[in-house]
């Protein structure tokens, strides 16, 4: 389940079992979004983005999903491993910008 | 492709004095790259973005003249830290984009500072 810690909530998952990681979005005006995965002492890793003209993109076991009306964006994976555990951020990127706005961020653990 | 490097990945310094943190982009050039500072258990929070050959445009509460950045070459960036204190302890991440306009960024490891 989800649980709120002192700055990040967490998700704790079963290995094997299906992740749904959250994430609401502020600017309207955003049209590309993005997920990265961060471990522990490293820099953002890119996962999978996608652009406002979709709703759904699908890569290796991960699938971002995108609800423009209700500004929300989603990432699942699949089968989740050990190797996924890790923070999760969502960034937006404002049409016509360059600067990507990031989420306040979940952690993921994946028990064995 | 897109590898993005920091150097040092992390650094002690004394209170008072400077540290320069380097971040390249190894195979490509990078039009623009941008300086985030992220403190344990926080998100991201971008400092300034800068191109080649001009002046860093900083975030708002961002000092310029304490936090110095210098986009000398198309796969250069350097950020100096002057007259640190402990405050300033913190995971200082930089990006590079290839295309001007366009989000997609490529981070580098990251430089942990420590101020003592």
């Amino acid at each position: 389940g989800e649980s709120v810690g002192l700055h990040l909530p967490t998700l704790s998952v079963q290995e094997g079992d299906n992740s749904i990681i959250n994430c609401a979005y502020s600017n309207s005006a955003s049209d590309y979004f993005i997920w990265y995965k961060q471990e522990s002492g490293k820099g953002p890793q890119f996962i999978i983005d996608i652009r406002s003209n979709m709703d759904k993109r699908q890569g290796q076991r991960v699938t971002v999903l995108l609800n423009k009306t209700v500004k929300h964006l989603s990432l699942q994976i699949a089968a989740t491993q050990p190797g996924d555990s890790a923070v999760y951020f969502c960034a937006e990127n404002k049409k016509g910008g360059n600067k990507l706005v990031f989420g306040a961020g979940t952690i993921l653990r994946v028990k064995s | 492709g897109a590898v993005v490097s920091q150097h040092p990945s992390w650094v002690i310094c004394k209170s008072g004095t400077s540290v320069k943190i380097e971040c390249r982009s190894l195979d490509f050039q990078a039009t623009t790259m941008f300086w985030y500072r992220q403190f344990p258990k926080q998100s991201l929070m971008l400092m300034a973005t800068s191109n080649e050959g001009s002046k860093a445009t900083y975030e708002q509460g961002v000092e310029k003249d304490k936090f110095l950045i210098n986009h000398a070459s198309l796969t250069l960036s350097t950020l100096t830290v002057t007259s640190a204190h402990p405050e300033d302890s913190s995971f200082y991440i930089c990006s590079a984009g290839r295309l001007a306009g366009v989000g997609e960024q490529y981070f580098g490891p990251g430089t942990r500072l420590t101020v003592t």
